[in-house]
């Protein structure tokens, strides 16, 4: 079964800890995004990767590292440095070929709150 | 800059019944696409159906068909013979090339509720 995976699907945080959210596929796609979502409110981007080792940020990457060594992996790494972390985080994955048409599809989401 | 507008926080339509959810768009770009996904309570978010800018036909899959008019700047859902399970957010969402990648952006979403 080909899927997207992300874990944990709740995460629970302290003041001034770092979090890696986990997010693995096996569908074979190149391109690989991370996103937040808050309350209300639709999807932002926070990185995205086409290729291993490269990666590229989105509208709201402050305070948020990734890596890519992996074809199939790309953990979210939420630092200290970002100031309001408690959000749905879902990650997402795609084929690159035209790039209006390629649909990019959803793992579960890790729910992340700061304590 | 790309942007969608969902103007209906939320929707009820009775089981069984037809619903139409709205989503207008606003880009400059000649080539993009069209995308609506459900979520539920859970939280994942499903794909449901796509449009292409330069497709003339209105695309449908299974119970869900997207009304795509171009020059109104309007892809709006519909959803056939309702079911209790239908009941969720749903997000429209437009992509397009930018910078050399495929930028995605959503809307705020439609709440749905299903009654019985």
């Amino acid at each position: 079964d080909g899927g997207i995976t992300q874990s944990p699907k709740y995460l629970f945080r302290k003041e001034g800890q770092n979090v890696t959210l986990s997010c693995e596929q096996n569908l074979n796609h190149d391109a690989m995004y991370w996103y937040r979502q808050d309350p209300g409110q639709g999807l932002r981007l926070i990185y995205y990767s086409q290729i291993v080792n490269d990666f590229q940020k989105g509208d709201i990457a402050e305070g948020y590292s990734v890596s890519r060594e992996k074809k199939e992996s790309f953990p979210l790494t939420v630092t200290s440095a970002q100031k309001n972390p408690t959000a749905f985080y879902l990650c997402a994955s795609s084929i690159v070929s035209g790039w209006s048409t390629d649909t990019q599809y959803f793992g579960p989401g890790t729910r992340l709150t700061v304590l | 800059a790309q942007k969608i507008t969902q103007t209906q926080p939320g929707m009820f339509v009775q089981e069984k019944e037809a619903v139409t959810l709205d989503c207008t768009y606003d880009t400059s770009d000649q080539s993009y696409g069209l995308f609506w996904y459900k979520q539920p309570s859970s939280g994942e978010m499903i794909f449901l159906i796509y449009q292409g800018s330069y497709d003339e036909q209105n695309a449908t899959e299974g119970r869900y068909s997207l009304n795509f008019q171009k020059a109104r700047k309007s892809a709006n859902l519909v959803i056939s013979a309702s079911q209790l399970g239908d009941s969720a957010m749903y997000f429209c969402a437009m992509s397009s090339e930018s910078g050399g990648y495929q930028k995605v952006t959503f809307g705020t979403g439609t709440k749905l509720q299903v009654i019985p």
